[in-house]
């Protein structure tokens, strides 16, 4: 199984909502991502996770808030998202990160995507 | 300067055809060097990656490093309308390019 799987699809949510984003992987990998990518422009590393530890944090602002509960499962929880939030959530897992918590040669695997649509 | 640049396209070719994507980077370290494919609504897949320079073969795709110059690219022989899609190089870190749109007519 090569499948990383997120749930929702589509997400439409208000700026005053909370809401999570999930993400799940049976490949026994250890590392796990968030990327965010807008319409015609490349993904955007948000968050690391490594062996369930936060490792990476590219500055992303505190209305996100990743969760990694276990080594197969992803999470990011919305709260009080601005419309330029809106985007396509990228879900990645990778067997290893590499140092500085960065699989630069591990071969990662991405779900399809949360589209999200803050209104 | 960015880290890494991609003419973003969009790139349109004839079924058959041979297609040249490229890449440049700034930095001289760099020595891993993926190519990713995305379909439309979809999550990129890794195609290739090299490891410092030269070439490295896959199929229908060769992906090619040249380090004295900082160019990165990624050929398609006979070229599919499957092949269709956005490909995204990346350098060290996953710090991807633009993107190029490529598509390729029946």
């Amino acid at each position: 199984d090569t499948e990383v799987t997120q749930t929702p699809k589509h997400l439409v949510m208000g700026m005053t909502n909370k809401k999570s984003l999930k993400c799940e992987q049976h490949m026994g990998h250890r590392a796990m991502y968030w990327y965010k990518q807008k319409a015609k422009k490349p993904p955007e590393l948000m968050f690391v996770y490594s062996y369930e530890k936060l490792s990476i944090n590219e500055s992303v602002p505190s209305r996100f808030s990743p969760e990694c509960p276990n080594s197969s499962l992803l999470n990011l929880h919305l709260h009080a998202l601005q419309p330029e939030d809106s985007a396509l959530y990228l879900c990645a897992s990778s067997q290893e990160a590499g140092t500085s918590g960065r699989a630069y040669y591990d071969e990662q695997y991405f779900g399809p995507g949360t589209r999200l649509t803050v209104t | 300067q960015k880290e890494v640049e991609q003419d973003p396209g969009p790139l349109s070719v004839p079924e058959g055809a041979i297609v040249s994507l490229n890449c440049t980077y700034s930095n001289s370290a760099f020595q891993y060097f993926m190519w990713y494919r995305q379909y439309s609504r979809k999550g990129p897949e890794l195609l290739m990656y090299t490891y410092s320079s030269g070439n490295k073969e896959d199929g229908r795709f060769t992906a090619q490093v040249d380090k004295s110059s900082k160019y990165i690219s990624l050929f398609i022989r006979d070229s599919q309308p499957s092949d269709s899609a956005t490909y995204l190089c990346a350098v060290k870190d996953m710090r991807f390019g633009a993107g190029t749109r490529l598509t390729v007519k029946p």
